[in-house]
């Protein structure tokens, strides 16, 4: 089974700066990996995914990501932090599943607060 | 195109109590999936439904059950309910379940007292 791992469950940065979310998969296949955004009392909104193809994928809100095969890793990033950014943000694999079909399996988040 | 739409989107239950929660999928959308959200577990895949059938499982009670429609809606179903099932219930539409994701409802808060 596929695994994410979030470093970090709480990150601070003042309005302006640069956002990096951490973000580490497992997996024995090539990868599928997602970043959801979740604002309070709220469903998860997709950011970005990356399925395979270029591995510098672009999102909304300004965000990217960089997948590297060589660290395992799926980084989220912003150049710079906007108040609007702060909620909490989930990596995610997706999951081959024997019945078929697929299911995400999710990091514990990392919420972001943005600072004056 | 309408998104995920998940009703109620608050509920408070009384321990040992049933509560039924409904999600409508995208349209066209035929694989709906079925995930909790809490504090201490944070989000776990219940289970998903395709064509009407439930197709995979998470690891959960069988007091935790759902079924699909032949119009791709989705209801789950948890019996005797207990403390530990306040969460955020989350709905997910896919095409067909396959890799390429898939977008979530708003969530259904469910407390149970």
């Amino acid at each position: 089974a596929q695994s994410v791992t979030q470093l970090g469950s709480h990150v601070s940065v003042s309005e302006g700066a640069l956002v990096l979310l951490r973000c580490n998969y497992s997996s024995s296949v090539p990868p599928y990996l997602f970043w959801y955004v979740q604002y309070p009392n709220q469903g998860l909104q997709l950011l970005l995914k990356y399925t395979s193809a270029a591995t510098l994928v672009k999102g909304i809100n300004g965000f990217e990501a960089e997948f590297k095969k060589s660290e395992t890793s799926f980084h989220l990033t912003k150049p710079s932090a906007h108040m609007s950014d702060a909620a909490e943000y989930f990596c995610a694999v997706s999951d081959r599943l024997t019945g078929g079909g697929n299911k995400l399996t999710f990091g514990t988040g990392t919420q972001l607060k943005v600072e004056l | 195109k309408a998104g995920v739409t998940q009703t109620p989107r608050y509920l408070i239950k009384t321990r040992g109590q049933q509560v039924t929660l409904s999600c409508s999928p995208i349209s066209g959308h035929r694989s709906v999936s079925w995930y909790q959200q809490t504090p201490g577990q944070g989000l776990q895949f219940l289970f998903e439904y395709f064509s009407e059938t439930q197709r995979n499982k998470g690891n959960f009670p069988g007091r935790f059950s759902g079924r699909q429609f032949s119009n791709s809606r989705s209801e789950m179903n948890v019996s005797t309910l207990e403390l530990g099932d306040s969460a955020l219930y989350l709905c997910a539409s896919s095409l067909d379940g396959s890799r390429y994701g898939y977008t979530f409802g708003s969530g259904t808060r469910l407390t149970v007292v």
